[in-house]
């Protein structure tokens, strides 16, 4: 079945750095979304894309879907303490009448202040 | 407003017992799904339902069913408990069709089968 492979596993960065995570797959996707959780909480969608080559932003973060349709990219410039959690890619293809949300099995962000 | 929610929050209950967990969503979505999340944090899809179609996972046990009363509610029935339903359980929902597809979640349901 799809796959989605979601680096790195974990990052422990400094207050202020930069950070960049992405997902890559060997299937096609029509829709990249990145979701990022907070402990005891749901997910929470930061950015959606809909088209190869889409860089979109909302705020400090930037994403991009693959010009291949086969990865995509999320960065946080500026790290904050707040912006700590794990952050999931999401692909969904259109197969069938409600399509198939695939998940990366996320990224954990740790920032010392 | 909360967009999706679930009740109850947290869900602590004997093995063998019945127990079903709820979902709303007042995005107006056509569709709406429950994910399992394990304690390595992967999120898994278990069911999507909308008044069409349910499609089911192939590998949720038949002890997992869901329940839909109308176009906002997807409720989660689970029979005979046992020690390894003990996850995260969450509930989402999406617009069936058209280009957006994305996803909302709920804050999660932790069962806890002892």
């Amino acid at each position: 079945g799809q796959q989605l492979n979601q680096s790195p596993q974990s990052m422990f960065i400094q207050e202020g750095e930069d950070v960049s995570m992405n997902c890559t797959s060997s299937s096609i996707f029509n829709t990249w979304l990145w979701y990022k959780q907070d402990p005891g909480e749901g997910p929470v969608l930061l950015i959606a894309l809909y088209k190869a080559g889409e860089l979109t932003s909302n705020g400090r973060l930037t994403a991009q879907f693959g010009i291949t349709r086969k990865d995509s990219f999320l960065n946080i410039s500026a790290s904050i303490p707040s912006d700590v959690g794990i952050y999931f890619c999401a692909g969904l293809s259109y197969g069938g009448s409600q399509g198939n949300l695939i998940f990366g099995k996320g990224t954990k962000l740790s920032v010392k202040p | 407003d909360t967009a999706v929610s679930q009740t109850p929050k947290y869900l602590v209950t004997q093995m063998g017992n019945d127990k079903s967990i709820k979902c709303e969503q007042n995005l107006g979505h056509d569709t709406m799904y429950w994910y399992k999340q394990d304690s390595k944090k992967f999120l898994k899809i278990m069911f999507s339902y909308n008044n069409k179609e349910l499609i089911i996972n192939e590998t949720v046990p038949n002890r997992f069913s869901p329940k839909s009363p109308d176009k906002a509610h997807l409720n989660l029935h689970i029979n005979s408990l046992e020690l390894g339903d003990s996850a995260v359980y969450f509930c989402a929902s999406s617009h069936a069709y058209g280009g957006e597809k994305t996803q909302y979640f709920g804050p999660g349901t932790r069962l806890l089968v002892l």
